[in-house]
């Protein structure tokens, strides 16, 4: 079945470093791919999405650009700040009318340093 | 933005007995899904509802789950009987027809004791 693998676990940044979560998906066709990002104590909202490839998706600093021959749609921010903590979730569904299921990544702790 | 409402936030409840999960989606929203989340993991799909019916369900969506929307009132997650892997904090969402993009509520924290 579809599935999206994030490598880093945990990723411990100062402020204005340079941040890249790498995302890579298995799945047929061509899958709408999506950043959520996760607060404590909340549900996972969305960054922002891509659905064609080579396509850039970009919100508040944070982009990620849509590669159908890695199979990846890996985040990066040039300059992340304390308020950037929080749980990255990359995901996929199939593209509409079929988009039952959206599947997650494991998710990805960033913590940034003051 | 748009909301989508859990109700309520934290349920206690003892193995064996049946607990109901409340979700108010936003309102012009048709599709309807569950997620489970427990501590510390990733969240994982249970269940996705349109037009009254279940479109998919995963292998966590066991017997004892079951979904429903009365007369367009809370989408509803119960469960009967509860097992102490049940355990976990529960996330609704919703969408339009159109838009792939999900709105989630702020999850439901579930422990069977």
């Amino acid at each position: 079945g579809d599935s999206v693998t994030q490598t880093e676990g945990q990723v411990a940044l100062s402020e204005e470093d340079f941040l890249t979560i790498h995302c890579n998906y298995s799945a047929s066709g061509y899958p709408t791919l999506f950043w959520y990002v996760q607060y404590p104590g909340e549900g996972p909202q969305l960054l922002f999405r891509a659905s064609r490839d080579k396509e850039k998706g970009s919100s508040r600093g944070f982009e990620a650009t849509y590669d159908k021959g890695t199979t990846s749609f890996h985040l990066r921010k040039a300059s992340v700040q304390e308020s950037d903590s929080a749980v990255y979730y990359c995901a996929l569904s199939g593209p509409l009318p079929n988009t039952n299921k959206v599947v997650f990544g494991t998710g990805t702790r960033l913590q940034v340093l003051p | 933005g748009p909301k989508v409402l859990q109700i309520p936030s934290h349920q206690i409840i003892d193995m064996g007995q049946m607990v109901t999960l409340n979700c108010d989606p936003v309102s012009n929203h048709l599709y309807f899904y569950w997620y489970k989340q427990i501590l510390g993991q990733q969240m994982e799909f249970l269940v996705n509802f349109y037009n009254g019916k279940v479109m998919e369900k995963s292998k966590l969506f066991k017997d004892q789950f079951s979904v429903e929307r009365p007369d367009g009132s809370y989408f509803t997650l119960k469960i009967q009987p509860t097992a102490l892997e049940d355990s976990a904090v529960y996330f609704c969402a919703s969408r339009t027809v159109s838009n792939e993009r999900l709105f989630f509520g702020h999850g439901t924290k579930l422990s069977v004791l």
